[in-house]
């Protein structure tokens, strides 16, 4: 019930296209939901992030769907461009006493110059 | 630059051996957590911190062991190596605890760990 499944597994896209990477979950406590890209070699980078009142947030060409009766939501990059080439996590947490970010497996994107 | 400092950035050692990883959070930030990443099992949350005091457990193996000191910065020891212990380590900070927006995560850019 932890757990938060991602998918693909890897994506290929031409330059201007839209990538969708896709999530879902078990826990209906969980409460936040945010993305992070890792590039090699780097850590991970919070990218956008999302609370299940709200269905959907842009910010800038990042936009994160939030489906809350089907506990599914998924990143969408508008006009992807080769530098958006990266791993691409989704993750969520629940309200308490800690703020443990359980994470999908990774989406490994490739845009296409 | 997420303002999170870890060292060392490379660690190569032995079987057997113990080591010790060290975080510095983002000024400010209270909160340390610990991640570990390996290519079978992803990112997976090891253990938190907040202002000294232990907050939450993941599945850190008895092997592990981690604080956080009075400056906040924090580290993180590993010791009986195993082979399979081979991995990027991550620490993140967050200015609070809880979930939510106070609990956006900033990453450090890892420790890469390989045992031989």
């Amino acid at each position: 019930q932890q757990q938060v499944k991602q998918s693909p597994q890897s994506l290929i896209v031409q330059k201007g296209g839209i990538p969708i990477i896709n999530c879902a979950y078990e826990n209906t406590a969980f409460d936040y939901f945010p993305w992070y890209q890792q590039f090699p070699g780097k850590g991970p980078a919070l990218l956008i992030a999302i609370r299940p009142d709200v269905s959907e947030k842009k910010e800038g060409r990042f936009t994160i769907s939030f489906n809350k009766s089907a506990k599914q939501f998924s990143l969408h990059i508008m006009d992807s461009q080769p530098g958006d080439s990266a791993t691409y996590f989704c993750a969520a947490s629940s309200p308490g006493n800690t703020g443990k970010l359980i994470f999908g497996q990774g989406t490994t994107l490739q845009v296409k110059p | 630059d997420s303002g999170v400092t870890q060292t060392p950035k490379h660690l190569i050692t032995a079987t057997g051996q113990r080591v010790t990883l060290r975080c510095s959070p983002r000024s400010g930030d209270l909160s340390v957590y610990w991640y570990q990443q390996s290519l079978d099992q992803g990112l997976q949350f090891l253990i938190q911190y907040y202002n000294g005091e232990e907050r939450a457990k993941g599945n850190i193996l008895e092997r592990f062991s981690a604080q956080q000191f009075p400056d906040l910065h924090s580290e993180l020891n590993l010791s009986s190596l195993e082979l399979g212990d081979s991995a990027l380590y991550f620490c993140a900070s967050s200015v609070a605890t809880g979930g939510g927006r106070y609990n956006e995560q900033f990453f450090g850019p890892g420790t890469r760990l390989t045992v031989l």
